[in-house]
């Protein structure tokens, strides 16, 4: 079975802008959760989806924002963004109640 | 929230010597999982282990639910054995909203 794909794996904005960030799981896994990784805050969750439904939300500002499609896969959009967004963003896919799987994470640098 | 703390935060071994590795959690928790970070970032499952005990080779881990606290042994470990160390909590929240801890840093020397 293939395993979670990202996409892009780096990227480069400037502060402002807006960015989208796609995450494809595990065939027939339901779950897709988000969480933003920092030097300084460690691994943060940001939100998971189950059957196209936000089902738990992190404290993140609203700014952050995702949504996952009919066949699962997901995405997340940051909108006007701060320095303080570069960060390695990691998805995670799972049946929907047990192991979570990791994909290879987009590694995001706000200039 | 809930806390979860690892110890120790930094660890280095010569190859072939044995750890523990530890995490604490502040409240009851409904699942527990130990990952290993690569050095390129990628997050591997070790074990999914809410309770009780389970190995896969070099590595197992036992989670004591009930004093709430999780432990992961390495034995015999290698220079590939080298990353960052996560435990992970759940509570019941009708899904995941995963809580990390800071993280075990192990340097496994040649």
């Amino acid at each position: 079975k293939a395993g979670v794909t990202q996409t892009p794996r780096y990227l480069i904005k400037t502060r402002g802008q807006q960015v989208t960030l796609s995450c494809s799981p595990i065939s027939g896994h339901r779950s897709v959760s988000w969480y933003q990784q920092t030097p300084g805050q460690g691994l943060q969750f940001l939100f998971e989806y189950f059957s196209e439904t936000q089902r738990n939300k992190g404290n993140f500002p609203g700014r952050f924002s995702g949504r996952q499609f009919s066949n699962s896969r997901s995405e997340m959009n940051v909108s006007t963004l701060e320095l303080g967004d570069s960060a390695l963003y990691l998805c995670a896919s799972s049946l929907g109640f047990d192991t979570q799987y990791f994909g290879p994470g987009t590694r995001l640098t706000v200039l | 929230g809930i806390q979860v703390e690892q110890s120790p935060p930094d660890l280095i071994l010569q190859e072939g010597a044995n750890s523990t590795l530890r995490c604490n959690f502040s409240d009851s928790v409904n699942n527990l999982q130990w990952f290993h970070q690569n050095p390129w970032g990628q997050l591997i499952n070790l074990f999914y282990i809410p309770s009780g005990t389970k190995q896969n080779g070099r590595l197992s881990a036992t989670t004591v639910a009930t004093e709430r606290y999780s432990l992961l042994y390495i034995s015999s470990s290698q220079t590939t054995d080298s990353g960052v160390y996560f435990c992970a909590v759940e509570q019941n929240t009708g899904g995941f909203k995963t809580i990390f801890g800071a993280g075990t840093r192990l340097f496994v020397k040649a």
